[in-house]
């Protein structure tokens, strides 16, 4: 299979905590977006970096970019509750078909 | 802008019949959509890639015959399950790309999604 993975599987943390989701792919790619789900919903995107940067923000948003070893992360500084989602990321090799990780359920307790 | 408006949102019907999920980009033109199933509490698996003005492109394991896409004109996807049945129920999503030049390293936008139950 395609599919990336990302870990943890699920992750809870206290509201004003940081929390860090990790994606790992198995080709070269154009691009790497993260997007997140709130349940029976369709998918937000959030960010996209290209394969040739290393770091990207937005608002409390952190991501990074590894593709000497194929991965990326997610970093939500200050969580909310509001923040509770599933949160998948996406590489796209240049075809515009993305491959999807197997997703990371984020849950925020107030 | 990038709206993507996926219709119906929910379904339920009985084993045999055949249900048209619709898919329209309000705001901005899309040569490509994707349709994507997913299962609870699992990722998405990408179905097929639907070309305006041409055949669909199914990925393996699909079947075509069961799932049939048509793109006929740049705002508008259709996704027909056939016959379904039971092990057809699932979440289905569809997205679109915006057309044109420079839109290489540009985010897919998604519908919000078509929950289908066939009783």
């Amino acid at each position: 299979s395609q599919q990336g993975e990302e870990d943890p599987q699920a992750l809870s943390i206290q509201e004003g905590e940081n929390a860090t989701m990790n994606c790992s792919y198995k080709t070269s790619i154009n691009n790497l977006q993260w997007y997140r789900q709130n349940s029976g919903r369709g998918l937000v995107h959030l960010i996209l970096i290209r394969s040739n940067e290393r770091e990207k923000h937005s608002g409390r948003l952190r991501v990074t970019l590894d593709t000497s070893k194929k991965s990326s992360s997610l970093l939500i500084t200050a969580s909310r509750a509001a923040d509770t989602a599933s949160y998948f990321c996406a590489t796209d090799r240049g075809t515009y078909k993305y491959i999807f990780g197997t997703g990371t359920r984020l849950k925020v307790l107030a | 802008g990038a709206v993507v408006s996926q219709h119906p949102s929910w379904v339920i019907c009985k084993s045999g019949t055949s249900v048209k999920i619709e898919c329209r980009s309000l705001d901005f033109q899309a040569t490509t959509m994707f349709w994507y199933r997913q299962f609870p509490k699992q990722s998405l698996m990408l179905m097929a890639t639907s070309n305006e003005g041409s055949k669909a492109t199914y990925e393996q394991g699909v079947e075509k015959d069961k799932f049939l896409i048509n793109h006929a004109s740049l705002t508008l996807s259709t996704l027909t399950v056939t016959s379904a049945h039971p092990e057809d129920s699932s979440f289905y999503i569809c997205s679109a790309r915006k057309t044109g030049s420079g839109y290489s390293n540009q985010p897919q936008h998604f519908g919000d999604g078509t929950r289908l139950s066939i009783l």
